[in-house]
């Protein structure tokens, strides 16, 4: 089983919200990551975390808070976002760091 | 610097038709080379991989990958395109020393009856 779960599927949501997105995976991978995508555009690596603890922060701004709580699960809240920040947001794991990723659905974000 | 490039941004083919998407990367040493799909609207599949051993690598759905060191490319290839194989192509690079991870800019692939 190689599947990553995301949700929720598609968000809408304000520039004064707050919200989180989940990710999951029950491989027993130990590296999770986060990744931003613009249309027509490749994923941009945003953070990663390994065995838990945030590896790589790719100088994201402070209104993207990554969170892994636990090995099998990923969060990324959002606050006080802006209209740029409309993405799919793709979450991956893999084994270790430089492992194949394995890649989920993604949340479609749209911010107003 | 590592890098990736895609030297197509799009490209049409007929159904039925041979297909082969480039990818040429820069990096020092030997990299670790993937290739991914990507459906309009959805996260990213794996067909491939190579990491080192034999430099002809089978992935799924009927497609393959060369890894040619004196060329720094791993072009993929597939010999009769199915019009689901219209999408997104990108070639993806990590190195073993936790290097930056590299996607391409992509591929589009336009599949005409």
């Amino acid at each position: 089983d190689t599947e990553v779960t995301q949700t929720p599927k598609h968000l809408v949501m304000g520039m004064t919200n707050k919200k989180s997105l989940k990710c999951e995976q029950h491989m027993g991978h130990r590296a999770m990551y986060w990744y931003k995508q613009k249309a027509k555009k490749p994923p941009e690596l945003m953070f990663v975390y390994s065995y838990e603890k945030l590896s790589i922060n790719e100088s994201v701004p402070s209104r993207f808070s990554p969170e892994c709580p636990n090995s099998s699960l990923l969060n990324l809240h959002l606050h006080a976002l802006q209209p740029e920040d409309s993405a799919l947001y793709l979450c991956a794991s893999s084994q270790t760091l430089g492992e194949t990723q394995y890649f989920g659905p993604g949340t479609r974000l749209l911010v107003l | 610097a590592q890098s990736v490039t895609q030297p197509d941004i799009h490209i049409t083919v007929s159904e039925g038709a041979s297909l082969e998407l480039r990818c040429n990367y820069s990096y020092g040493a030997t990299p670790y080379l993937f290739w991914y799909v990507q459906s309009p609207g959805q996260g990213l599949q794996l067909l491939l991989k190579y990491f080192s051993g034999d430099t002809l690598v089978q992935g799924i759905k009927g497609f393959e990958a060369e890894f040619k060191r004196s060329q720094s490319s791993f072009n993929l290839r597939k010999p009769s395109v199915h019009w689901s194989d219209a999408a997104e192509y990108f070639c993806f690079m990590t190195t073993d020393s936790w290097g930056k991870l590299q996607f391409g800019a992509g591929t589009q692939v336009v599949v005409t009856p």
